[in-house]
């Protein structure tokens, strides 16, 4: 089973300031279709979660332009340009290039 | 505007079963894979299963296998969880989800005596 790393465990960010979280695969995500199958998702307070950014790098409708995925092979990077308060909750990657798992997430907080 | 409702959860003893259902609306339902998410309370996410648009692939969580199923009704755009021998640790809230960004707002399944 491919094992998703991120770090750090939680992030305290000044509201503007930028932010960035690391997820790292067991196994290279690169399919033979030549897509990378590695997604971004926050999940706010009580809420279900909501896709940010898929395929390493593509932003999801509506997901605004301060969230941007990078990465390849087995490292990948969330960044964010300038936190905002309503960027709060816990940050999750997942890979479904085999099966699917997600990483142990990354709690995002406001100082 | 597209929906995922899942219904069916609650209070179930140990050893007992429970059938999740999943109403799709707003997206064309056969086309696309769909997954089972679970969250125990306080943890993260947790892949439960999945199945392909006709059904006749489907892969599941070690921790679930021969007692989860899950399958799908096209006719009806509704996905499904059939859990029998329910343990303790299958307490959490399960999420019906497709891979291409949409949640529905989760169903809490409780186990205990």
């Amino acid at each position: 089973d491919i094992v998703m790393t991120q770090t750090p465990l939680s992030l305290s960010v000044t509201p503007g300031q930028p932010a960035s979280i690391s997820c790292k695969s067991s196994q290279s995500l690169l399919h033979s279709d030549g897509r990378t199958y590695l997604y971004w998702y926050l999940q706010k307070p009580g809420q279900s979660p909501q896709l940010l950014i898929y395929e390493v790098s593509k932003r999801f409708s509506g997901v605004p332009d301060r969230f941007s995925g990078s990465g390849s092979g087995t490292d990948f990077t969330l960044k964010i340009s300038r936190v905002e308060a309503e960027d709060v909750g816990v940050y999750y990657c997942m890979q479904n290039k085999q099966l699917t798992t997600f990483g142990g997430g990354t709690k995002v907080e406001i100082k | 505007e597209v929906q995922l409702v899942e219904s069916g959860g609650g209070l179930v003893q140990p050893g007992g079963s429970l059938r999740l259902s999943c109403a799709a609306s707003g997206f064309t339902f056969s086309s696309y894979w769909m997954l089972w998410v679970r969250q125990a309370p306080g943890k993260g996410l947790e892949w439960v299963a999945n199945i392909n648009q006709d059904g006749s692939a489907k892969y599941y969580v070690d921790s679930v296998k021969g007692r989860f199923t899950i399958s799908r009704d096209n006719a009806k755009n509704s996905l499904y969880l059939q859990m029998n021998g329910l343990r303790a640790e299958d307490t959490a809230v399960y999420y019906c989800a497709t891979y291409i960004g949409y949640w529905g707002q989760g169903a809490l399944v409780t186990v205990s005596s």
